[in-house]
């Protein structure tokens, strides 16, 4: 059973740019979501994807944006990068409908620096 | 809304030591929880869950934590510490929007 995998580990863009982080669902997952870990805090939801759409989203702007693929990887799509989005990126992945019971894997996340 | 509290920002414990992390949630309904631990630099790692049945829970690496509906409390406890444990400790609540609520965790130093 191979675990959630997140590409790349680190990233650093200018302030305006955009970026694109990937993500790898579990094995037998399903769904996918994507957190934002600001240093020293806690995970923030950014959203969710089931079935290759958008079910559920947190109070990001639209800026932010994501995919799901049909072999339930993702990406994670930021544009116009400010320097409040430095942040550890975080995916985790589930299984519909035991997710909210069974929990979520997390991936090693993507370390993203805006400079 | 749903939310999860974390009142102890940092914790430090000499190694063999007993500990305590305490996590208190606002939910209407019955609540899904769970505790993370998180290594620095790392993700997070699923300690253990809640959701219905028996409220003392037991899970990984010889954590264990009580549901207590009456003090809506959900502490994590280890009965003996090791310098390996020294972490970030995350609770949470499944929420209704898909998502879950983390707390601002809290940082568990082990002396030795």
């Amino acid at each position: 059973e191979t675990g959630v995998t997140q590409s790349p580990t680190h990233l650093i863009k200018t302030r305006g740019q955009q970026v694109t982080l990937r993500c790898s669902s579990q094995s037998g997952h399903n769904t996918v979501s994507w957190y934002q870990q600001a240093l020293g805090q806690g995970p923030q939801f950014i959203f969710q994807y089931y079935r290759e759409e958008e079910n559920g989203r947190g109070n990001f702007p639209p800026r932010f944006s994501g995919l799901q693929f049909p072999n339930y990887s993702s990406e994670l799509n930021v544009n116009a990068l400010e320097l409040d989005d430095s942040a550890l990126y975080l995916c985790a992945s589930s299984f519909y409908p035991d997710r909210r019971s069974n929990g979520y894997t997390f991936g090693s996340g993507t370390r993203l620096t805006v400079v | 809304a749903q939310s999860v509290t974390q009142p102890d920002i940092h914790i430090t414990v000499s190694e063999g030591a007993s500990l305590e992390l305490r996590c208190n949630y606002s939910y209407g309904a019955t609540p899904y929880l769970f505790w993370y631990v998180q290594s620095p630099g790392q993700g997070l790692q699923l300690l253990l869950k809640y959701f219905s049945g028996d409220t003392l829970v037991q899970g990984i690496k010889g954590f264990e934590a009580e549901f207590k509906r009456s003090q809506s409390s959900f502490n994590l406890r280890k009965p003996s510490v090791h310098w390996s444990d020294a972490a970030e400790y995350f609770c949470a609540v499944g929420s209704d929007n898909n998502d879950m609520r983390f707390g601002a965790g809290t940082r568990l130093t082990v002396k030795p």
